[in-house]
């Protein structure tokens, strides 16, 4: 799988925008970009996954640069709740592919009152 | 909402001592796999399971860990003989296919 690369800290005002980066400049074409998060040592919670095109669902949405090489969550209106730590995931989806997820360190997210 | 669930929440144990960490995996799922986090580290991956047999496990996962799906609801990890470095939180996961995978709230191992 495709290694990825995330800032270590973020913060966000509570009630603002907060878009998380992340770089996967080797992603292969039958790669996908997965999204979860880890809310202080619970189990870690599917945020949200894409190919090539943005996508969105009631949690988030996500965007894919035209080349694949990097991608942003948007979490459009983060509250206290959704201080945590976001982890972008690269990975084979579907067919005989590997279904483990490999996580990094992700990005501690701090939502500020 | 159905979700993973995972028995106990806190398991102490003394080195040398076999556990077994038990989940329920949610329903019409067919793929299952267990994670594990030591403190302040991040989250690792043990095994997956599908079809009755693993189907992929790491480095970690040596032959004092294994994996059974007793009956049609419950999957377990087994420590034979627990160290020191086995403390951490253990979590379940499971998903219908290859994508979303929905993990448990874990189970937290001190071994002593």
């Amino acid at each position: 799988d495709a290694k990825t690369t995330q800032p270590p800290s973020m913060d966000c005002a509570e009630g603002r925008a907060a878009n998380l980066p992340c770089n996967h400049s080797t992603i292969s074409g039958n790669e996908y970009v997965y999204w979860y998060r880890q809310i202080h040592s619970q189990g870690p919670q599917y945020i949200i996954h894409g190919l090539k095109n943005n996508e969105t669902n009631e949690m988030a949405s996500l965007i894919i640069t035209e080349d694949r090489k990097s991608s942003t969550l948007i979490l459009p209106h983060a509250t206290l709740r959704d201080t945590a730590v976001y982890y972008c995931i690269v990975r084979v989806a579907g067919g005989a592919g590997s279904y483990q997820l490999t996580f990094g360190k992700g990005t501690k997210l701090s939502v500020i009152p | 909402e159905p979700e993973v669930t995972q028995t106990p929440s806190h398991q102490v144990t003394q080195m040398g001592q076999e556990v077994i960490l038990r989940c329920v995996p949610i329903s019409n799922h067919l793929y299952f796999y267990w994670y594990r986090q030591i403190l302040g580290q991040k989250v690792e991956f043990l095994v997956s399971f599908y079809n009755n047999e693993i189907s992929e496990k790491s480095e970690i996962f040596d032959d004092q860990f294994s994996v059974e799906r007793p009956d049609g609801s419950n999957f377990t990890l087994k420590i034979r003989s627990t160290k020191l470095e086995d403390s951490a939180m253990y979590f379940c996961a499971s998903s219908v296919s290859s994508n979303e995978q929905f993990f448990g709230p874990g189970t937290r191992l001190t071994v002593l």
